[in-house]
């Protein structure tokens, strides 16, 4: 079975720093791998996908399949970056379709 | 477009007692999703559907019931709920398996 790992539940920096957010996974085959996003009082969205290999809002995020990672990073925070953001994993097979969250980090980009 | 919504927004529960959980997209998505959130844990999937008629378990089906009479809707039924149940559920919606999800706004749910 699949499993998504986010070790940060809480990650604070200051505006202006870099900022990365940590996942992890295993899964024995090749996995389709994102990063959602939950804005205070908003629903969660689709930040990116590993497949598009954009940039969203300064967020880029690299799948590194030999330490099994795919990091959110963004050089310079901002403070509308603040939010809860989940790594997710959707596995080939008859598990296709279906996403595997991780636990969330939260951010806190402090003015 | 609204996209997903979902009534109520919070409700609190008796244990024991029952409802429904509701979810209505207006993107002529054919998948919808059920999930769980629960603090630290992250999402889990609770049941899903691939089209009206068609209804499959997820991680964490339990407790709950699914039925998909039309395209649109997607109710989710706690039967005897208990404070196991406390949690926030997610309703989701997408074209088809390989596509985006898309999540409605939420519904707390306070079993005590």
């Amino acid at each position: 079975a699949q499993r998504v790992t986010q070790p940060e539940k809480l990650l604070s920096v200051f505006k202006g720093a870099p900022v990365e957010l940590k996942c992890n996974y295993s899964y024995s085959g090749s996995p389709e791998l994102f990063w959602y996003v939950q804005y205070s009082r908003q629903r969660l969205q689709l930040l990116l996908r590993h497949i598009s290999r954009e940039s969203i809002k300064g967020f880029t995020a690299d799948l590194n399949k030999g330490e099994t990672s795919f990091h959110l990073k963004k050089p310079f925070a901002q403070e509308e970056d603040s939010a809860m953001y989940y790594c997710a994993l959707r596995a080939g097979g008859t598990s296709y379709g279906k996403l595997t969250f991780g636990q969330g980090t939260i951010l806190t980009v402090h003015p | 477009n609204a996209g997903v919504t979902q009534t109520p927004k919070f409700r609190i529960l008796k244990i024991g007692q029952s409802m429904t959980l509701q979810c209505t997209q207006d993107m002529n998505h054919n998948y919808m999703y059920w999930y769980r959130q629960d603090p630290g844990m992250g999402l889990k999937l609770i049941y899903y559907s691939v089209g009206a008629g068609i209804t499959d378990k997820g991680e964490v089906p339990n407790g709950y019931n699914v039925s998909r009479s039309t395209t649109e809707d997607f109710p989710l039924r706690l039967e005897l709920a208990a404070p196991s149940q406390t949690s926030v559920y997610f309703c989701a919606s997408s074209y088809s398996w390989g596509e985006t999800q898309y999540f409605g706004p939420g519904t707390r749910l306070l079993v005590l």
